[in-house]
Order: C-alpha cells, then structure tokens, then sequence
C-alpha cells in the first residue's frame, strides 16, 4: 500500500492480558520499525526488520515483548502479560533503507487498565 | 546530556509570521536529519528530509543542517493556522532514528 497501515486504532487490555499489534508497511519498503511513544512526545525505539529478520533490537525489553515480520503477513508486535506501564501509542514506520525516510502509521493506542 | 535536544515550547504565533525551530545534538555520526509534524492523537508525517550539512526547500518550508556546530532548523513561512502541530526532529546515521522531545506550536489567527 501507500501508507503505512496499524491495526487495531485502540486497543484495552487488562492488566496481565496479552495484547497484539500490526502493521503493513509501504510496499516495496524492506525496513519496520516500531517505536513506543509515551508522555511528553518521548519516543522510544524498540525493534527494527529488515524484511523478515530482526535488524536491530537493542530497545526491546528482554521479557514479554516479541515482534515478527513473516512474508506476505503484516508485522506484529506482541506484548505478554500487560502491565500498567506498557500504556502508550505504538508507532510503526517503514523506510527503504535502513537510514533513509521512515514513514509512520497512524499508531495503536494500547491502554492497560 | 540527551543526544537531541529540543525546546517544547509551546510556541504561539500570528497567522502569517515566520517561524524558527531548531534542534541541537551531540553525536557527531548522526548524518540523515529529519522533520516530523505530528498532529494530536496522529502519526508523524515526514516533513523534510537533509542528508547532511547544507539547507533544503521545499514550500514554505526551509531545513538547514550545520553539522559543525551540530545544529538543525526548519523554518516555516507565512504560517497558516493549519501548521499548529508538535514538530519533531529526529536524525540517525545507519542506526534507529532519535527523535528530539518535539516543540508545540500554535499559529493564532
């Protein structure tokens, strides 16, 4: 597609409950990226793909989080066992390269109550 | 020391003045430069995109990068109400983008 594509728009979990983000990149780009962003505009990487393999990692946190990107699927990140603290807007871009644009989706707000 | 470092604002302008927003940071690798604007509950849209030192137009809008004194800018010109937005700038070399903690700005009809 066009545009970078994030579902769902919202999402609510419980604490403890596990919750699943997507997102479809631009067609034709080989670079994702999910970024977390949480109070005062602060962004924080988490995980980059290019193409299906994890290109850098270094912001994920070693336990509960896990993303995928698999051919002909849209990318997911997955988070186990909610805490309050994981409550922010999940961002998605893809780029070409690894260093050139990144466009963003429009994010998943994930709310952990 | 943060590696970006950007002043919040907020920022209040007249409709039609020109604005100045800038970042400063400190890894002296960083080499692609990049302008976000993010509207409430949004994602960023990529404004502007600078590979290295040197000013780039597009519109009304003007990005400079001085790596020399590790210093970017995006100017906008005849600032329109719709540009109320959070600006964001973010930079990298071959590693994730970093983003600065971006600066809210309002233009006031």
């Amino acid at each position: 597609g066009e545009e970078v594509a994030q579902t769902p728009k919202h999402l609510v979990r419980g604490e403890g409950q596990k919750a699943k983000l997507y997102c479809a990149p631009i067609k034709g780009h080989s670079y994702v990226f999910w970024y977390q962003q949480v109070l005062k505009n602060e962004f924080k990487f988490l995980i980059s793909f290019q193409n299906e393999n994890v290109f850098d990692e270094t912001g994920m946190p070693k336990e509960r989080f896990s993303a995928k990107c698999l051919p002909n699927s849209p990318c997911s990140l997955e988070i186990q066992a909610t805490k309050l603290e994981d409550s922010a807007v999940y961002f998605c871009a893809s780029s070409q390269t690894g260093h050139t644009e990144a466009f963003f989706g429009q994010g998943t707000r994930l709310t952990v109550v | 020391q943060k590696e970006v470092e950007q002043d919040p604002g907020p920022l209040s302008v007249p409709e039609g003045a020109i604005v100045s927003l800038n970042c400063t940071y400190s890894n002296s690798a960083f080499q692609y430069f990049m302008w976000y604007r993010q509207y409430s509950r949004k994602g960023p849209e990529l404004l502007m995109y600078t590979y290295s030192s040197g000013n780039k137009e597009d519109g009304r809008f003007t990005a400079q990068v001085d790596k020399s004194s590790k210093y970017i800018s995006l100017f906008i010109r005849d600032s329109q109400p719709s540009d109320s937005a959070t600006y964001l700038c973010a930079m990298n070399s071959n590693t994730p983008l970093v983003f600065g903690k971006g600066t809210r700005l309002s233009v006031i009809a």
